[in-house]
């Protein structure tokens, strides 16, 4: 099993730009959510989907988006970039209420 | 609002000391659960437990779901035990929240 897989590791990208991360949920699994996690703080919930549809949206602005396709993977889209936007994004996917988090995708933002 | 709180923030062992790590909340949850975070940044799974008692090896952890409070416990600790444990929880809807962690550092 593979478990929860994020792609890219790492990524720098200029204020401003537009930056596309992916999530593959572990085997079974149909719930897909992202957490941003700024450095010395916990995760914080971004957004969740489930059956392709966003089911529950965190305190982040409409530059965060995402999408889920029909194999449960997911996309999250960050528009316009801030320096602030600098952090680790992390996916977790679940079937049933324990979550399961993949190695995340470092960003900066220069 | 809700609260997640965990103590201590920051914790210093000797190889082969126990450690009790805590975690407050702040309303009734559906879920619980606590992760180790290593120093890649990827949370590992210790246990979900939104009640009750489970162990793992040399972890073990309760939740006390009425008086709102999880512990972790941690016997005989080595030094790959370092790293950031979090208390993590769902209150409704969807969401897990998260503390602050607790940063373990475990010595020779």
């Amino acid at each position: 099993d593979a478990g929860v897989t994020q792609s890219p590791t790492h990524l720098i990208k200029t204020r401003g730009q537009q930056v596309t991360l992916r999530c593959s949920p572990k085997s079974g699994h149909d719930t897909v959510s992202w957490y941003q996690q700024a450095l010395g703080q916990g995760p914080q919930f971004i957004f969740q989907y489930y059956e392709e549809e966003e089911r529950q949206r965190g305190n982040f602005p409409d530059r965060f988006s995402g999408h889920q396709f029909p194999n449960y993977s997911s996309e999250l889209n960050v528009n316009a970039l801030l320096l602030g936007d600098s952090a680790l994004y992390l996916c977790a996917s679940s079937y049933g209420a324990e979550a399961f988090f993949g190695q995340g995708t470092r960003l900066t933002v220069v | 609002g809700i609260q997640v709180e965990q103590s201590p923030p920051d914790l210093i062992l000797q190889e082969g000391a126990n450690s009790t790590l805590r975690c407050n909340f702040s309303d009734s949850v559906n879920n619980l659960q606590w992760f180790h975070q290593n120093p890649w940044g990827q949370l590992i799974n210790l246990f979900y437990i939104p009640s009750g008692t489970k162990q793992n090896g040399r972890l073990s952890a309760t939740t006390v779901a009425t008086e709102r409070y999880s512990l972790l416990y941690i016997s005989s600790s080595q030094t790959t035990d370092s790293g950031v444990y979090f208390c993590a929880v769902h209150f409704s809807g969807y969401a897990l929240n998260f503390g602050k962690g607790t940063s373990l550092l475990v010595t020779p």
